[in-house]
């Protein structure tokens, strides 16, 4: 089973617009990874978030996470069409191995 | 390039037959990963090696075995191949482990299409 659920599973925008991904998942995490992967290609990681942060910036990107509601967004702002890729979230559980447990993605497509 | 090295890229085999996957990490991580990502099942943890050491084990398969070397670099050996095992196996690799707050680092994968 999955720990993280990405919405929504497919995401179409316009060049310049923001897009916004959501994760939620299940179990007490000690944090948060989100990474991108081009069609076919290896998983690039993005951002982490601990589990006492509440909000993360690089670049263009923007995470937050509410532990209280078991849930982190992922904004990308100004969108551009090598954007376009399936992005996940990954938690690191507590007392479940040192392993990252991924969601099923969302695939976004950021239209020129 | 995220500084994991995964050989060989792509691989394809008969039904029954055993392959190895390698995996050299990230210059002094001691950690290595492997997963999993098929269409039906997405991306599936399937063990990790901590310096040498099993430390968690999650939906790998008796057919399959990895191990980890002196030298850090990893290897997952698939035998008794089956169609259902075409698939794109990942290794990644990390200073600790995931619930040390470290970032987790991919290669590029191996493709493995049975046939």
């Amino acid at each position: 089973s999955q720990q993280g659920e990405e919405d929504p599973q497919a995401l179409s925008i316009q060049e310049g617009e923001n897009a916004t991904m959501n994760c939620s998942y299940k179990t007490s995490i000690n944090n948060l990874q989100w990474y991108r992967q081009n069609s076919g290609r290896g998983l690039v990681h993005l951002i982490l978030i601990r589990s006492n942060e509440r909000e993360k910036h690089s670049g263009r990107l923007r995470v937050t996470l509410d532990t209280s509601k078991k849930s982190s967004s992922l904004l990308i702002t100004a969108s551009r069409a090598a954007d376009t890729a399936s992005y996940f979230c990954a938690t690191g559980v507590r007392n479940a191995g040192n392993m990252l447990t991924f969601g099923g993605g969302t695939r976004l497509m950021v239209k020129p | 390039d995220s500084g994991v090295t995964q050989t060989p890229k792509h691989l394809i085999t008969a039904t029954g037959q055993r392959v190895t996957l390698r995996c050299s990490p990230r210059s002094g991580d001691l950690s290595v990963y492997w997963y999993q990502q098929s269409l039906d099942q997405g991306l599936q943890f399937l063990i990790q090696y901590y310096n040498g050491e099993e430390r968690a084990k999650g939906n790998i398969l008796e057919r399959f075995s990895a191990q980890q070397f002196p030298d850090l670099h990893s290897e997952l050996n698939l035998s008794s191949l089956e169609l259902g095992d075409s698939a794109l196996y990942f290794c990644a690799s990390s200073v600790r482990g995931a619930n040390s707050g470290n970032t987790i680092y991919f290669g590029e994968g191996s493709w493995l299409t049975v046939v």
